[in-house]
């Protein structure tokens, strides 16, 4: 069954933590995007790799990192520089200029 | 960068009734218009696309309207029914080897019996 699988759906981060968000997908996509969902803001872009050991950022790359080492994965790293990192993440992957699949997503909370 | 609106943020129409949601974007060499529909901690599906060499796409009761010149697209949803609730998102990108969507700040849509 093809898709695009986030883990973990819930994540609660403590003060001056990094934690990782995983995507994982199946489709042979060679795209991958994060975006940050905030209630009343819509998505907007993280992070986005077009290729394989390519990545660029976003609108709103500062607090967070990647990493596109195989074409299947695009991990996110919310980082202790991210200063309000509490939000929806959303993965997504697509081929070149189609529309995207999208991820269940991943909850990020700060405790 | 593109830079979309999207108008109404919350839309309540009855049962039956016909809902239409706009969306503008600032970049003209914008050719690629997805809609997506967001259920209540669900993901984004995609519900329709139209692509710049076209004006007007239907899909049963779904239709996305083009407007190159003024830099309008729309989401018109005929004969709604109460599943049709939920938040739609429009999208817009240059297609091709570096697209990424730049998404409107999203319609709350609620279909009242």
């Amino acid at each position: 069954d093809g898709g695009i699988t986030q883990s973990p759906k819930y994540l609660f981060r403590k003060e001056g933590q990094n934690v990782t968000l995983s995507c994982e997908q199946n489709l042979n996509h060679d795209a991958m995007y994060w975006y940050r969902q905030d209630p009343g803001q819509g998505l907007r872009l993280i992070y986005y790799s077009q290729i394989v050991n390519d990545f660029q950022k976003g609108d709103i790359a500062e607090g967070y990192s990647v990493s596109r080492e195989k074409k299947e994965s695009f991990p996110l790293t919310v980082t202790s520089a991210q200063k309000n990192p509490t939000a929806f993440y959303l993965c997504a992957s697509s081929f070149t200029g189609d529309g995207y699949t999208f991820g269940s997503g991943t909850r990020l909370t700060v405790v | 960068g593109e830079n979309v609106e999207q108008h109404p943020s919350t839309l309540s129409v009855q049962e039956g009734d016909s809902a239409v949601i706009k969306c503008t974007y600032s970049d003209s060499a914008s050719n690629y218009f997805p809609w997506y529909k967001q259920e209540l901690g669900k993901r984004p599906q995609l519900i329709i696309d139209i692509r710049s060499n076209v004006g007007e796409k239907k899909d049963q009761r779904i239709a996305v309207t083009l407007n190159k010149t003024a830099k309008h697209f729309s989401l018109h949803i005929t004969e709604t029914q109460p599943e049709d609730s939920a938040v739609y998102f429009c999208a817009a990108s240059i297609s091709g080897t570096a697209s990424k969507l730049t998404f409107g700040t999203g319609t709350r849509l609620q279909v009242t019996l």
